[in-house]
């Protein structure tokens, strides 16, 4: 089952534009994690955010999120061609052995030259 | 340093038909997964390993499914016999997670993915 809703389905943008989406939660998580898949490949993982912390960026990549609403944002700047791709929230639960990542639906973002 | 490698990339059987998917984990990696992706949605978890031991199999439908990391490498994954809602990107990962690190280093967190192999059942 699908931990996460992610906000909008679907983005398109002009290039130089900003792009944000949102990704909602149920239950408890230790950490957020977003990964970005570009068309036929495997996710990448883009950022980690933990549960104590309320915002980080790394590039261009600005992550928020709000335990207490279960929600998080991921804000992409100065959007490029090169980030046509979809992006998924995924919520972390570290347990034993190892950490269970449940993803959402993903978000697919559309960036034109 | 390569990436989860994964054969084949695109499969195409007939429903009733056996499949088989293969997986090698980055060298080093004790913690290995299986997902499988539908058109339009996120990955879902189907099992888990930590070197050979299936840590969580919850959600793998052990009816037709079957999976096995004999050596806690490389891993193969089986669907016998295939149904048409069985068409999806079937995905591996894996990661490195050493018992005790607790919530230090992101690296410890981030699951490392396969390009997938599309299965499309007629």
């Amino acid at each position: 089952s699908q931990q996460g809703e992610e906000d909008p389905q679907a983005l398109s943008i002009q290039e130089g534009e900003n792009a944000t989406m949102n990704c909602s939660y149920k239950t408890s998580i230790n950490n957020l994690q977003w990964y970005r898949q570009n068309s036929g490949r495997g996710l990448v993982h883009l950022i980690l955010i933990r549960s104590n912390e309320r915002e980080k960026h790394s590039g261009r990549l600005r992550v928020t999120l709000d335990t207490s609403k279960k929600s998080s944002s991921l804000l992409i700047t100065a959007s490029r061609a090169a980030d046509t791709a979809s992006y998924f929230c995924a919520t972390d639960l570290v347990i034993a052995a190892g950490n269970k990542l449940t993803f959402g639906g993903g978000t697919r973002v559309l960036v034109k030259p | 340093e390569a990436g989860v490698v994964q054969s084949p990339r695109y499969k195409i059987i007939e429903k009733k038909q056996p499949v088989a998917f293969w997986c090698n984990p980055i060298s080093g990696h004790n913690t290995l997964y299986w997902y499988r992706q539908n058109l339009g949605q996120g990955p879902e978890l189907l099992i888990r390993y930590e070197n050979e031991e299936a840590v969580d199999d919850s959600q793998l439908p052990k009816d037709r499914f079957s999976a096995e990391r004999l050596k806690g490498v490389d891993s193969t994954l089986k669907i016998q016999p295939a149904e048409l809602g069985d068409s999806a990107v079937y995905l591996c990962a894996s990661s490195f997670w050493k018992q005790g690190v607790g919530t230090s280093g992101e690296k410890v967190y981030e699951q490392f993915f396969g390009p997938g192999t599309r299965l499309t059942v007629l």
